[in-house]
């Protein structure tokens, strides 16, 4: 099975600050890799999908790329309301498997 | 409004069966697959079980593989998880899921969650 890898597992930036997630596929996965956020206490959310085609929604600060193995999800402008534990699932076929998760915080 | 509202959740013994359904409403039920993942306490995601529209061929994580079975009645517009052989490490907040685009993938809406307990 495809593992999917994450990292950081979390991070702390300042309000305004550039974030950048990274996740990894064990194998080629195209581009069939969407990004959830998760506020605590809540359900995911869907922000990402295709890897890059954001949701309906979703602030434009939230950007997604990559394609293949290698993923990265980026927030441009880091706000309070995006605290937050972000994950990333590959969906091309089963077990859509998601990555362990990267809490974000702010300092 | 898309709508989820999955019920059945409880404490069971280890060993113990319980069924979860979720009931849907807001959109064309039979056109979409849906999804079970599930979140042990402060931990992360894990996908479970996903079917298609006209509920063939359900997948399967491996942990739970021969003890889940999904299901659904689209005459209902409900999903159902039986759960058997539950153990300890089957703890957690499960949700039912919508696909964004039909087929297998992303999941635009998700439910509240109802929680199991596997415990003596």
């Amino acid at each position: 099975d495809i593992q999917m890898t994450q990292s950081p597992s979390s991070l702390s930036a300042s309000v305004g600050a550039r974030v950048t997630i990274t996740c990894r596929a064990s194998q080629d996965i195209i581009n069939y890799l969407a990004w959830y956020q998760q506020k605590p206490g809540k359900v995911p959310n869907l922000l990402i999908y295709a890897a890059s085609t954001l949701q309906s929604g979703v602030p434009s600060r939230f950007s997604g790329s990559g394609s293949g193995t290698d993923f990265t999800l980026t927030i441009s402008s880091l706000q309070p309301e995006d605290v937050a534990t972000y994950y990333c699932q590959k969906y091309n076929k089963a077990p859509r498997t998601f990555g362990q998760g990267t809490k974000v915080e702010i300092k | 409004e898309v709508q989820l509202v999955e019920s059945g959740g409880g404490l069971v013994q280890p060993g113990g069966s319980l069924r979860l359904s979720c009931e849907a409403s807001g959109f064309t039920f039979s056109t979409y697959a849906m999804s079970w993942v599930r979140q042990a306490p402060g931990k992360g995601l894990e996908w479970v079980s996903d079917i298609n529209g006209s509920g063939d061929s359900p997948f399967y994580a491996d942990s739970v593989r021969g003890r889940f079975t999904f299901s659904r009645d689209n005459s209902k517009n409900t999903l159902y998880l039986q759960m058997n052989s539950l153990r300890a490490d089957d703890t957690a907040v499960y949700y039912c899921a919508k696909a964004l685009r039909h087929n297998y993938g992303e999941y635009d809406y998700w439910g509240q969650g109802t929680l199991v307990t596997v415990s003596s």
